[in-house]
């Protein structure tokens, strides 16, 4: 079964400052997402990546997938208190296999 | 419109209790799919119900069942809870079946269970 790994686990950033998070595949990825999550509360949906090398912006975070289409990173710049929260990375299974697998997630703390 | 509503949003059970937990997903959305959301496994996928059937299933025993009604309004049941089944179960509905780029969350129920 396919297995996403997140780094870091956690993360403490001055605001302003840009940060980086990973997400890497034990499989090729055919469909990645990205979403962010406020403590106890349900997911929203940031971006999603098909194509080896594709790369999306929205406001100040872009998310990339790599060329084999097994590692994602998502770049935030300039963050902003705003931006805590946890970061989760989903996969497709692929083939006919939709449904989502998780990585543990990213916890981003921004300090004013 | 109104998004995906999650009812009770808190719920305390004890050991060997059942439980039925309600999600309404958004209008004219016909898939709901169920998360469990815990510390230690993260989130992970409980099922996914398209009008009325079940379309996928993760690796859950069969203690976790659900159903979908023809308002696709949808409950998931756990019988016999155990004190590993505290969890933030979210749900998450789209307009059709494997739709994850359109996916909408609810907020959660968070369950414990002592």
């Amino acid at each position: 079964s396919q297995e996403l790994e997140q780094s870091p686990q956690s993360l403490i950033v001055q605001e302003g400052k840009n940060l980086t998070i990973n997400c890497t595949s034990s499989k090729t990825l055919y469909g990645l997402y990205w979403y962010k999550q406020k403590y106890g509360e349900g997911l929203i949906f940031l971006m999603m990546l098909q194509k080896g090398g594709e790369e999306k912006s929205h406001e100040k975070i872009t998310a990339k997938l790599d060329e084999k289409k097994q590692q994602s990173s998502l770049h935030i710049t300039a963050s902003q208190p705003s931006h805590a929260g946890i970061y989760l990375c989903g996969a497709e299974g692929g083939g006919s296999n939709y449904k989502l697998t998780f990585g543990k997630g990213t916890l981003l703390t921004v300090n004013p | 419109k109104a998004g995906v509503t999650q009812t009770p949003r808190y719920l305390i059970k004890t050991r060997g209790q059942q439980v039925t937990l309600s999600c309404s997903p958004i209008s004219g959305h016909r898939s709901v799919s169920w998360y469990q959301q815990t510390p230690g496994q993260g989130l992970q996928f409980l099922f996914e119900y398209f009008s009325e059937t079940q379309r996928n299933k993760g690796n859950f025993p069969g203690r976790f069942s659900g159903r979908q009604f023809s308002n696709s309004r949808s409950e998931m049941n756990v019988s016999t809870l155990e004190l590993g089944d505290s969890a933030l179960y979210l749900c998450a509905s789209s307009s059709y079946s494997g739709g994850a780029s359109e996916q909408y969350f609810g907020p959660g129920t968070r369950l414990t269970v002592t």
